[in-house]
């Protein structure tokens, strides 16, 4: 039964606009992620999310990202000004340790 | 970024024997380290997970061993299913952060 649940599975979107990826967990965490895999390379950290504040961010988490949860469930992670380097699968992951459980991902492609 | 390195692209085992993937690492303040698998259009699931003051530990078919002194970790899986055909992933965790550094994964064939 899948933990993390990702909203939309796949999302197009013209080069300098705005994105925002959806994960929603099933049961309860107090750890959150993002990491993303660019096609033909390794899974990447951007963020770690803990108490509605970012703990740990990794240098691709520029000023272009930002996370949040507005309604203390939904954890989003917001692209701004969308690049073409940003089309990847984005994850969301929950739990400790890194982020036991991740989403299906979404697969964002910019053109 | 090759803190973690899995230096074996791909493999191939017959149904019913044992799978063996190996990953290697560089970073002395790992501290936590997981194995994934990835099927296409989905994302990492979890397998099995090691502490460094362990050597090994055993879930199921799985079994991870980890080798401080040379920095390196294997997953044996046994026996292996041709369901488990699949992209194998290795993580590893500091323990001050709390990013997870991947390796580039390794595609299992499993072949009936």
């Amino acid at each position: 039964e899948p933990e993390v649940t990702q909203t939309p599975s796949h999302q197009v979107t013209q080069m300098g606009q705005e994105v925002i990826l959806r994960c929603v967990p099933i049961s309860n965490h107090l750890y959150f992620y993002w990491y993303r895999q660019i096609l033909g390379q390794k899974v990447e950290f951007l963020v770690s999310f803990y108490n509605n504040e970012i703990s740990e961010k990794s240098e691709i988490f520029d000023d272009q990202f930002s996370v949040e949860r507005p309604d203390g469930s939904n954890f989003t992670l917001k692209i701004r000004s969308t690049k073409l380097e940003d089309s990847a699968m984005y994850f969301c992951a929950m739990g400790g340790n890194g982020g036991a459980f991740f989403g299906q991902g979404t697969r964002l492609t910019v053109v | 970024d090759q803190q973690v390195k899995q230096n074996s692209p791909s493999l191939s085992v017959q149904e019913g024997r044992i799978s063996i993937l190996n990953c290697d690492y560089t970073n002395s303040m790992f501290d936590y380290f997981l194995w994934y698998k990835k099927y296409p259009a989905e994302g990492p699931t979890f397998l099995i997970s090691i502490s460094s003051i362990k050597d090994k530990n055993e879930d199921g078919r799985f079994t991870v061993f980890l080798n401080k002194s040379a920095k390196h970790l294997s997953l044996h899986m046994v026996p292996s299913q041709p369901g488990d055909s699949a992209v194998y992933f290795c993580a590893a965790k500091e323990t001050s952060g709390s990013r997870l550094t991947f390796g580039e994964g390794t595609q299992l064939t499993v072949n009936p």
